[in-house]
């Protein structure tokens, strides 16, 4: 079977980074996605990872590491409209190509 | 932007009752998906459709029906709510399979059932 887990919740400060990890289990690994989803609204893409290793778009980065089911998401620079939950997904080809979706890290940015 | 809309936003019925959620996208997507997603839970996949006249159960035993007539068009019918359908249910559409095949998702349906 599939199994993601995440934090619950985390804080952190405006203007600091902070580190969302997230830890997986599935049959047919085939990519990890990132989603930010604010509060009562839909979530929306922020990051893919296939192969192992860092990959950096502006203020966000996410890594991958599939020999140990572990990827985590960077977030620099923080401003207070990144306080929303962050969904870790995994693409599974076992599971129709479809993606299982984590519990999503709650994340507060305090001024 | 992504171009995947939904209606309604938020709907209010009574036990028993028939609804349908409507789903449409203007971007061709082949994939669709309907999501249920709780309060601070993960999204749940209910349904799914590779394309036309294509259409897959999830995980998630929803006692819901689809169809997909249309590439851009896919509604989710309840024929009969329960208040255990109360929940928040998500629209997605994606790109082919050519590497990363992201989901673009609609605002989402509000259910409450009385």
């Amino acid at each position: 079977g599939q199994n993601i887990d995440q934090p619950t919740e985390m804080t952190a400060t405006e203007g600091a980074i902070v580190q969302i990890n997230c830890t997986y289990q599935t049959s047919g690994f085939n990519g990890l996605f990132w989603y930010q989803q604010h509060a009562g609204e839909a979530p929306t893409f922020l990051s893919y990872n296939v192969l192992d290793g860092l990959e950096e778009k502006g203020r966000f980065s996410s890594f991958l590491s599939r020999s140990k089911g572990y990827s985590y998401l960077l977030l620099k620079e923080l401003q207070m409209k990144d306080s929303a939950s962050y969904l870790c997904a995994v693409r599974d080809q076992i599971y129709g190509q479809n993606f299982v979706f984590g519990p999503g890290t709650r994340l507060s940015v305090l001024p | 932007e992504a171009d995947i809309y939904q209606t309604p936003r938020y709907l209010v019925i009574g036990t028993g009752k028939k609804i349908t959620l409507e789903c449409s996208q203007t971007m061709g997507h082949d994939k669709m998906y309907w999501y249920q997603q709780d309060p601070g839970m993960e999204l749940h996949l209910i349904h799914y459709s590779y394309g036309v006249n294509s259409t897959e159960k999830g995980d998630l035993s929803s006692e819901s029906t689809v169809s997909r007539i249309r590439t851009e068009h896919f509604p989710l019918t309840l024929e009969s709510a329960r208040p255990s359908h109360t929940s928040q249910y998500l629209c997605a559409s994606s790109e082919p399979s050519t590497g990363s095949e992201k989901l673009f998702f609609g605002s989402g349906t509000q259910l409450s059932v009385l």
